[in-house]
């Protein structure tokens, strides 16, 4: 089955620590996006990329990287600079070109830094 | 600058009876119109989309979505809600080019 995997499903990290979340998909999609989630603040967009080896940083870039590496991998390292960093964070991708953008979403994963 | 407003943060209703969620945009020209639903501590799942056309557009688990254009609103509603609705709803727009603007969701309680 085609679709888009996250892991972990939850995550715990000590304040100050760096930390990775990956996003993987076999959808043969271009493009892919991450979002970070909040209660009450719907979802606010971290980073995006629509071709290998390129990406834009969203609303609310800081404090957060990514790589885009392979067409199918575009993981999240949530550094020590973010200052709030628990949250949902949930990663999309869609076809480049599919205009209209309909996204397609990984379940999430919820980090929490202690 | 685009931009989606959900008003109802908290929605609660009986099993069986109608739904409507609301949905208002801002966007300078012809808008591309989504809902997505979000069980707890899941990710998001598309119910419909409006791209152009008919303005009645019918989605996934007996959902459907009216665009009006002179209200600039989407509304979202289902005849006969059924406690598996109990979630989460957001509405996003779109002017393409992979921007695409969230609302703040309505959460949706379903008593028996």
């Amino acid at each position: 089955d085609g679709g888009i995997t996250q892991s972990p499903k939850y995550l715990f990290r000590k304040e100050g620590q760096n930390v990775t979340l990956s996003c993987e998909q076999n959808l043969n999609h271009d493009a892919m996006y991450w979002y970070r989630q909040d209660p009450g603040q719907g979802l606010r967009l971290i980073y995006y990329s629509q071709i290998v080896n390129d990406f834009q940083k969203g609303d609310i870039a800081e404090g957060y990287s990514v790589s885009r590496e392979k067409k199918e991998s575009f993981p999240l390292t949530v550094t020590s600079a973010q200052k709030n960093p628990t949250a949902f964070y949930l990663c999309a991708s869609s076809i480049l070109g599919g205009h209209p953008d309909t996204q397609y979403f990984g379940p999430g994963t919820r980090l929490t830094v202690l | 600058a685009q931009s989606v407003t959900q008003p109802d943060i908290h929605i609660t209703v009986s099993e069986g009876a109608s739904l409507e969620l609301r949905c208002n945009y801002s966007y300078g020209a012809t808008p591309y119109l989504f809902w997505y639903v979000q069980s707890p501590g899941q990710g998001l799942q598309l119910l419909l989309k409006y791209f152009s056309g008919d303005t009645l557009v019918q989605g996934i688990k007996g959902f459907e979505a009216e665009f009006k254009r002179s209200q600039s609103s989407f509304n979202l509603r289902k005849p006969s809600v059924h406690w598996s609705d109990a979630a989460e709803y957001f509405c996003a727009v779109s002017g393409g080019y992979q921007k695409v603007t969230f609302g703040t969701g309505t959460k949706l309680q379903v008593i028996p």
